[in-house]
């Protein structure tokens, strides 16, 4: 199975900081790697797919980049709703695999 | 607008079994392949089964295979995840989730969530 590892597991930041979180795969797994938003008691949302595509809806603020092994999603000026859990998830293979998420709070 | 919807969820005893439905709605159901994603209290999510769009692929992580069975009935635009020999570890909030029609994979919308508890 691919193991996804997230850094960090939690960060502290501030309204207006730029964020960024990284993702890295066991093996090269190309442009497979999608990105998920989940807020307190609700379901994920999709934000970034194919590593670097932005979900339609979803704030310019947010990019995505990589690819092979290491990912990166950065929040270039954190806003007050974007405190959440941030997931990857590679689709290369079976299993799908996710990341252990990156808990973002407020500073 | 695409709406998922989840029910089934339920308390039962370790050992037992519980079929999990999802109401697909705003798409057409049967171009898309379908996913079970569960999330047990307090931890991340893990990827349980995915469906092609006629059902003839199917796939599982290995901890339920042999035990949970996916399922879907395009005619009613529902998918279903049948699950049996319940264990402590399935406790979870089971999300459905849509899938590609071709291509790139992502789940690009989700259920609320229907929750299973597995104690006795």
């Amino acid at each position: 199975d691919i193991q996804m590892t997230q850094s960090p597991s939690s960060l502290s930041a501030s309204v207006g900081d730029r964020v960024t979180i990284t993702c890295r795969a066991s093996q090269r797994i190309s442009s497979y790697l999608n990105w998920y938003q989940q807020k307190s008691g609700k379901a994920p949302k999709l934000l970034i797919y194919a590593a670097s595509s932005l979900q339609s809806g979803v704030p310019s603020r947010f990019s995505g980049s990589g690819s092979g092994t290491d990912f990166t999603l950065t929040i270039s000026s954190l806003q007050p709703e974007d405190f959440a859990t941030y997931y990857c998830q590679q689709s290369y293979t079976t299993p799908l695999t996710f990341g252990g998420g990156t808990k973002v709070e407020i500073k | 607008e695409v709406q998922l919807v989840e029910s089934g969820g339920d308390s039962v005893q370790p050992g037992g079994s519980l079929r999990l439905s999802c109401a697909a709605s705003g798409f057409i159901f049967g171009t898309h392949w379908m996913s079970w994603v569960r999330q047990a209290p307090g931890k991340g999510l893990e990827w349980v089964a995915n469906i092609n769009q006629d059902g003839s692929a199917k796939g599982a992580v290995d901890s339920v295979k042999g035990r949970f069975t996916i399922s879907r009935d395009n005619a009613k635009n529902l998918l279903y995840l049948h699950m049996n020999s319940l264990r402590d570890e399935d406790t979870a909030m089971y999300y459905c989730a849509r899938d590609k029609v071709t291509g790139d994979s992502f789940f690009d919308s989700w259920g609320q969530g229907t929750l299973v508890t597995v104690s006795s």
